[in-house]
């Protein structure tokens, strides 16, 4: 069964980059869509893009320029960096693992980012 | 960009009732649309996917119908396990999650 897992600093600085990676364990990365999805607190669900294919990419326009996942094989993580980040990008991040008939069919359990000074 | 629209945002519901949500997209997506369960402090769990197929071990009393723009999640007989907040997505053009309906006890 596979699991994700994210890791990464819960605190961020206004104005600088928030990094998280997940770790996926009982499965490869690989033929899925590897995704970041965040929740503000009190909030609904925001999708924030994904990776497939081993590389390609697609991210939600609002935050497209802001956003780089990347995937590491070898390691079998993939990773997420939000630049230039304010108070609003404060939220529980989530990685997942989805396909084109399921949606998401894997969650982490999301990991809390706060940016404040 | 596709929008998804759910109504209500809150639904108040008696042990037993049947319950509907709606979802709206703003352009057809066929029928690329799952439902999502979440409880407090938890990640959602997938329910129904491409509109209509129960996910594996996902109660009967869920179910999905609909296709193109309008889609609807109903529970036949609302349980005490199933007062928790429900998203639609689609995944027919990128992702978009609809804002949430929260189920409450009535």
């Amino acid at each position: 069964q596979v699991q994700l897992q994210e890791s990464g600093p819960g605190l961020v600085k206004p104005s600088e980059t928030l990094s998280l990676t997940c770790t996926v364990s009982g499965g490869y990365v690989n033929s899925y869509y590897w995704s970041w999805i965040r929740q503000p607190p009190g909030k609904g669900l925001e999708w924030i893009g994904y990776i497939y294919d081993s590389g390609s990419t697609k991210y939600t326009p609002s935050l497209k320029s802001r956003v780089t996942i990347s995937v590491d094989t070898s390691k079998n993580q993939f990773s997420l960096k939000l630049s230039s980040v304010t108070a609003a990008d404060t939220a529980v991040y989530y990685c997942a693992r989805g396909n084109k008939l399921f949606g998401v069919i894997t969650w982490g359990q999301g990991t809390l980012v706060t940016v404040s000074s | 960009d596709i929008q998804m629209t759910q109504s209500p945002s809150t639904l108040s519901a008696f042990v037993g009732d049947r319950v509907t949500i709606t979802c709206r997209a703003s352009q057809s997506i066929s029928s690329w649309l799952a439902w999502y369960q979440q409880k407090p402090g938890k990640a959602p769990k997938l329910l129904i996917y491409k509109a209509s197929i129960l996910e594996s071990g996902v109660p009967s009393r869920f179910s999905g119908s609909g296709s193109g723009t309008e889609f609807t999640l109903t529970i036949s007989s609302l349980q005490p396990d199933d007062f928790a907040t429900y998203y639609c997505q689609q995944y027919n053009s990128y992702w978009t999650f609809g804002q949430g309906t929260k189920v409450e006890i009535k």
